[in-house]
């Protein structure tokens, strides 16, 4: 099955500092790539996507970039401010008749200092 | 628009005992799914329906768990016994159809002592 590695497992930065997590996933059909964003006691929610015909994508100050050959994508917040303190997730998804199975990685707590 | 719904927000259980959680999908998402997060960890898928068929519940262990969701709606999610390994958050998802976005409720932290 897939398997998705996550690094760093911590973060800490200062406010305006750029932050980058990065992921890397094992199975070379997986073509959906959510990442997530949980804080404490709530589930988690989406903040930005990508499927595998795109190779980069922006919203305002999150970006995410894929690298399919290499089988690995990563997550770019600029200008971080302390609300974006929080675990963030990134996960995988298999096309064809898995139906949207996630398959989380293993979390990055990202600590923006002020 | 309402967000997926789950309760109760926490259960506090002793090992040996049954336990269930609820979860109230997005109106219209015709896929919801089951998670059990461990602390510390990523979510894992633990059960998948799409409408009120099962799509996945590959990971589910059936010798003590056990979900339904009938009418394609709410789905319940049951626990009997509890072992002390069973103490996680089981977060409910819900999405519109298979693949696509799918939307956390705020989950269920359950611990068993």
């Amino acid at each position: 099955g897939e398997n998705v590695e996550q690094h760093p497992s911590t973060l800490s930065v200062q406010e305006g500092d750029s932050a980058v997590i990065k992921c890397t996933y094992s199975d070379s059909a997986s073509n959906y790539f959510p990442w997530y964003k949980q804080e404490l006691g709530k589930g988690p929610q989406l903040i930005i996507d990508i499927r595998s015909n795109v190779g980069e994508k922006k919203d305002q100050r999150i970006a995410v970039t894929l690298n399919k050959t290499a089988k690995h994508f990563s997550l770019h917040i600029t200008e971080t401010q302390p609300e974006d303190s929080a675990v963030y997730f990134c996960a995988a998804v298999r096309g064809g008749t898995s139906y949207g199975k996630l398959t989380f990685g293993q979390g990055t707590i990202l600590t923006v200092h002020p | 628009e309402a967000g997926v719904a789950q309760s109760p927000r926490y259960k506090i259980i002793e090992k040996r005992q049954s336990v269930a959680f609820w979860c109230n999908p997005i109106s219209g998402h015709a896929t919801l799914y089951w998670y059990q997060q461990i602390l510390g960890q990523g979510p894992k898928l633990l059960i998948q329906f799409q409408n009120n068929g099962v799509v996945d519940d590959s990971q589910l262990p059936k010798d003590r768990f056990s979900a339904e969701r009938l009418k394609g709606v709410d789905s319940t999610l049951k626990i009997q016994p509890a072992k002390l390994e069973d103490s996680a958050v089981y977060l409910c998802a819900s999405s519109f159809m298979g693949p696509d976005t799918q939307y956390f409720g705020p989950g269920t932290r359950l611990t068993v002592l």
